[in-house]
């Protein structure tokens, strides 16, 4: 079955990095695209990033661009988020969640919160 | 950007009644492949998201089939014909027709 577990969450402070994994299993990883969507605390959904299934192509949200950057190693099954300068308005969970004419499946998402 | 709009944002719902929300994309979903990639999530509280629907009308492995999409363009709609317990939580719809991909604000579906 289709497994999503993203890890690498955590507390930081304003202006600084953190990255976030998304192992994969179940399914050729190397086959589809994979998105990164967040939400804020009591919030809604929200897009991220996206990257094609050989990283050829990336896509980001306004919010994000040129601070957070998405790749991926297929030969580990692994999706990630190198997240930088990073802001208070950047908390949230993050889902990792693969596409298919949709995001059809999506991990459990790790807390990332970002204070002083 | 295309702004999704849902109506409406919170729907009290009697068990075993029909519930219908509204999503209003701001320009036309219908992407250069003929496709239009616009889905329904379901997340229940403290979970995931869970796709439901996807190509406007096409139920994703495993959702019951009183959960229904129709629509077209611009206009588009999730119906659940019977409500039950378990489909409380918040229902978004989302287009992944022209980047940036964008969400509904979300509705919120509880038991009265």
């Amino acid at each position: 079955q289709v497994q999503l577990v993203e890890s690498g969450g955590g507390v930081v402070q304003p202006g600084r990095s953190l990255r976030l994994s998304c192992a994969a299993s179940g399914f050729t990883f190397s086959n589809y695209g994979m998105h990164w969507v967040r939400q804020a605390p009591g919030k809604g959904l929200e897009w991220v990033a996206f990257m094609s299934y050989d990283g050829s192509h990336k896509y980001y949200a306004h919010s994000v661009k040129g601070r957070f950057t998405i790749s991926r190693d297929n030969s580990k099954n692994t999706l990630y988020l190198q997240m930088n300068s990073l802001r208070a308005e950047d908390t949230a969970v993050y889902y990792c969640a693969k596409e298919q004419d949709g995001p059809d499946y999506w991990g459990q998402g790790t807390l990332v919160t970002v204070s002083s | 950007d295309i702004v999704m709009t849902q109506t409406p944002l919170s729907s009290p719902v009697t068990l075993g009644q029909p519930a219908s929300i509204s999503c209003r994309s701001s320009q036309s979903l219908v992407h250069s492949d003929g496709n239009t990639y616009l889905s329904w999530l379901q997340q229940r509280p403290g979970q995931p998201p869970r796709l439901l629907i996807y190509k406007i009308s096409n139920r994703f492995s495993g959702v019951p089939d009183r959960f229904s999409g129709s629509g077209a363009g611009t206009d588009f709609t999730l119906k659940i014909s019977r409500v039950e317990a378990e489909d409380v939580g918040v229902y978004y719809c989302m287009q992944g027709t022209q980047l940036p991909h964008t969400f509904g604000q979300g509705t919120k579906v509880e038991i009265k």
